[in-house]
């Protein structure tokens, strides 16, 4: 089982917002990173740091944190976004890293 | 644009050593995380660890026994041994790059991937 719990699956209505947690004891001192991943796709940086952005990555999608739970949140979510989501941090030593267990969303 | 190739067997026999070589084009290894992280086939990722300025390396605890990672400067490459393996190492691996940024906050993430290579562990 992963130290970062994510749940299973999520769905959003096209256009809708849609928040995807992440919650963890490390959250409490460390940010996570955001990764999206398409079927037979390698995973793609979506969010990383406190609340950045790569480069191409739509402003629709955003990063925040509270206490133990780090948050994704798309924005007016378009069918593109329909995909595997895995939030990466410390695991509870605090001295290794962890993904979590994945939230698959789908866009209705 | 930094890209990211893995290269190695696609079939490894149980109790034997997976062997996987990445190799980096459009920039240097120097100054990066270069880690390594697999999926098994249906399941999520798991973090397998990383190398930082050629020795400093950090390991998933649970396969800390198994597994090493050395990279090459002088090939822009860098490697994963994972040994005794069994079906459950069965996944597709990909090599990855880490970043920890300059600052006060020290957060690692990884902003370029491979594509990704299937190894099965069969006999």
């Amino acid at each position: 089982s992963s130290e970062l719990t994510q749940d299973p699956a999520v769905s959003v209505a096209l256009g809708q917002t849609v928040s995807i947690t992440c919650q963890g004891d490390s959250l409490r001192n460390y940010y996570a990173s955001w990764y999206q991943q398409k079927p037979g796709q390698a995973p793609v940086l979506v969010i990383f740091g406190k609340h950045n952005r790569p480069s191409g990555i739509p402003d629709r999608y955003s990063g925040s944190s509270s206490g133990t739970t780090a948050s994704l949140t798309i924005t007016g979510a378009q069918a593109e976004d329909e995909a595997d989501y895995y939030c990466n941090s410390r695991d509870s030593s605090g001295n290794h890293y962890v993904f979590g267990s994945g939230t698959k969303v789908t866009v209705l | 644009q930094v890209q990211l190739q893995e290269s190695g067997p696609g079939l490894v026999k149980p109790s034997e050593t997976l062997s996987l070589t990445c190799t980096v084009s459009g920039g240097s290894i120097s100054s990066y995380f270069w880690s390594w992280i697999r999926q098994p086939p249906g399941k999520g990722l798991e973090w397998i660890g990383y190398i930082y300025y050629s020795d400093i390396t950090n390991f998933n605890p649970s396969l800390k026994s198994r597994v090493s990672i050395a990279e090459d400067t002088s090939k822009n490459q860098f490697y994963l041994n994972l040994s005794s393996v069994t079906a459950a190492d069965t996944a597709v691996y990909y090599c990855a790059r880490g970043r920890v940024p300059v600052g006060p906050d020290y957060y690692y993430y990884i902003d370029v991937w491979g594509k990704g290579t299937t190894v099965t562990v069969s006999s």
